[in-house]
Order: C-alpha cells, then structure tokens, then sequence
C-alpha cells in the first residue's frame, strides 16, 4: 500500500513562511490534497490538485509537488494557521485514499 | 449550499453491530463519490470506505468484510453498516463528498463519536 511520510510538527513564528512536507514514493505522478483541522473541527480542504485552492482559502496557502515530496506552503503565518495539516492522495491501483499522518504547526 | 449530517454514533460493545447515517443536502448524493473518513483520538485521519457514482464501492483493509457502505438516493442519505465492532474502531466518523474527479474530499460534515468498549 501507498505511505505518506509527513513530519510530526512544524514551529514557525508570526508573519514568517512555513513548509510542511509530505513523502512519497512518486509522489509528482500523484494529485496532492492537504487538509487543515482545527482543534474540535471537522477537516477543511485548502489545496486540491497539488496546487489549487479553493474559494475562501487565502492565497498565503499554497502547494507544489515534484519527485518524491510534496509541500504546502503558508506564508505570512497567523496565529489562526496553527492547526493540523494532513496531505492525501488517491492510490488509484487499489481505488483507495491516502492520508499522511500529520503535522501539528504551531505559532510561535 | 451543501450540508453533511452525520448521526448514530454511540457506546457499543466490542462484536457489536452499528449503523451511522448521513444526511445530505444542497446536491444529489448519487452524483458524487461519498466517503466515510474516521480519526481516532487523537489520531490522524483514516479513509474508511467510499462509494462512487457508478456504485461501485471500496473498503480499507481494516475494515473490509465487517463494514458496508450503501446509500439512499430517495433519502439522501448515506450509510455505513459496522458488523464485528473492535476497540480500534473507536473514533468520530465523518462523512464526505468527493470533488473534482473523486479522488479527494471536497465537503464534509461534524462527524459522530463511535466508541467501542466493555
């Protein structure tokens, strides 16, 4: 089965960059998605298709994948950003989904 | 606009028997991939099963023979049929709508707590 290695945690101050990475093996042949969960809240999508954000989700979010790693990027962090970040693919091989295991940011 | 409900989460035994609804609105429920997505305490997130327009459907391997996905299109409403329950399946469950071409989760809904203990 398809595995999505994501670093546990990401610290990063207000109004600097974070990068959050999520590995796999290909993973540029593969579409990327990452979710943002907030503390008691539901899941929120905030890039699709490697790079494409939906309406509302600020354009300080942003996502590229190339090779073996894909990243979502926030600029310019708030302290509304700090959140759990889960990338996902689709495993089309088996019609199955695929989560990383998530990364926690904090804001500094 | 689009709203998932989810409902039938509770306490149950270990080897129980569960069934969790979705109601769904603002879209034809037929028309779209809809999946089951559950978390763990404070776990990461698990794709459960996912049934696609056609009606084809798919399980995780760790739940593939003890749960059904099914749906209702008269009613809106999505299901999943939870037989042999474990403590590992404890979790809040969500359901969610597919965007795009289905191979992501485009909305989803507050989730329901299923705990499986004795």
């Amino acid at each position: 089965s398809y595995i999505l290695t994501q670093p546990p945690s990401v610290s990063v101050a207000p109004g600097k960059t974070a990068r959050i990475t999520c590995g796999g093996s290909n993973i540029g042949s593969k579409s990327v998605q990452w979710y943002q969960q907030r503390p008691g809240q539901a899941p929120l999508l905030v890039i699709y298709y490697d790079t494409d954000r939906p309406s509302g989700i600020p354009e300080r979010f942003s996502g590229s994948n190339s090779g073996n790693t894909a990243t979502l990027t926030i600029s310019r962090v708030e302290a509304g950003d700090e959140a759990d970040y889960y990338c996902q693919v689709w495993d089309g091989s088996s019609d199955h989904y695929v989560f990383g295991g998530g990364t926690k940011v904090t804001v500094l | 606009e689009v709203h998932l409900a989810e409902s039938g989460g509770g306490l149950m035994q270990p080897g129980g028997s569960l069934r969790l609804s979705c109601a769904a609105s603002g879209f034809i429920v037929s028309n779209y991939y809809m999946s089951w997505v559950r978390q763990a305490p404070g776990k990461g997130l698990e794709w459960v099963s996912v049934i696609y327009s056609g009606g084809n459907t798919f399980y995780a391997d760790s739940v593939k023979g003890r749960f059904s996905i099914s749906r209702d299109n008269s009613k809106s409403t999505l299901y999943l049929q939870m037989h042999g329950l474990r403590v590992e399946d404890t979790a809040v469950y969500y359901c969610t709508r597919g965007g795009g071409s289905g191979t992501y989760f485009w909305d989803w809904g507050q989730g329901t707590l299923v705990t499986v203990s004795s």
